[in-house]
């Protein structure tokens, strides 16, 4: 059966556009999580999706947006970006709990 | 490809010797615990997970333990081959916390042929 799938691959935007990152889970799978991942900070919880409603939230700021569809797939926005926003963000599907977290490729967003 | 972590701890060891990675989690209310493998350019790869109910558990050349009382987490991979090079992360849900999971730092295996 066909993975996780994010898309774009990579991006490169500018300081203070936005950007709307995509992730269509596996056939099935109801919840989606996306998680930041740098050098610095290792691997960060972003949020949550369970059937089109936001489940949890992690420590970031508002710019920091998703949502998701009654397909299950989801989307993640970022306003305003900064150059610290540079990251690999990588989205994770499940059918309900936790096990079974599946990872997609991940995109790879480069703010110059 | 990209880079998974710049200045992560880094086991290197021998191909066919047994690895040991180790992780400390933080919360004590966790009660699944998972380790990922990370190879360049890909996302995290499931490889072992385990309740907070059980202390050991075995998969196909790799075990998992817990220790609850120091809050500690060890993967343990038998004859290990070169295409067991990556990141090792360990990962934590909190219970109550849904599918939220915290990542440990991350260890890079190194095998040497």
């Amino acid at each position: 059966k066909a993975g996780v799938t994010q898309t774009p691959r990579y991006l490169i935007k500018t300081r203070g556009q936005q950007v709307t990152l995509s992730c269509s889970p596996i056939s099935g799978h109801r919840s989606v999580s996306w998680y930041q991942q740098t050098p610095g900070q290792g691997l960060q919880f972003l949020f949550e999706y369970f059937s089109e409603t936001q489940r949890n939230k992690g420590n970031f700021p508002g710019r920091f947006s998703g949502r998701q569809f009654s397909n299950s797939r989801s989307e993640m926005n970022v306003s305003t970006l900064e150059l610290g926003d540079s990251a690999l963000y990588l989205c994770a599907s499940s059918f309900e709990q936790v096990d079974g977290y599946t990872f997609g490729s991940g995109t790879r967003l480069t703010v110059v | 490809g990209e880079s998974v972590g710049l200045h992560l701890p880094t086991l290197s060891v021998q191909e066919g010797d047994n690895s040991i990675i180790n992780c400390a989690y933080s919360n004590s209310a966790s009660d699944y615990f998972i380790w990922y493998k990370q190879e360049s350019g890909k996302g995290p790869q499931f490889i072992i997970d385990i309740r907070s109910n059980m202390d050991k558990r075995q998969g196909q050349r790799v075990t998992v333990l817990l220790n609850k009382t120091v809050k500690h987490l060890s993967l343990q991979i038998a004859a290990t081959q070169p295409g067991d090079s990556a990141v090792y992360f360990c990962a934590e849900n909190p219970s109550g916390g849904y599918n939220k999971l915290i990542f440990g730092a991350g260890t890079r295996l190194a095998v040497h042929p």
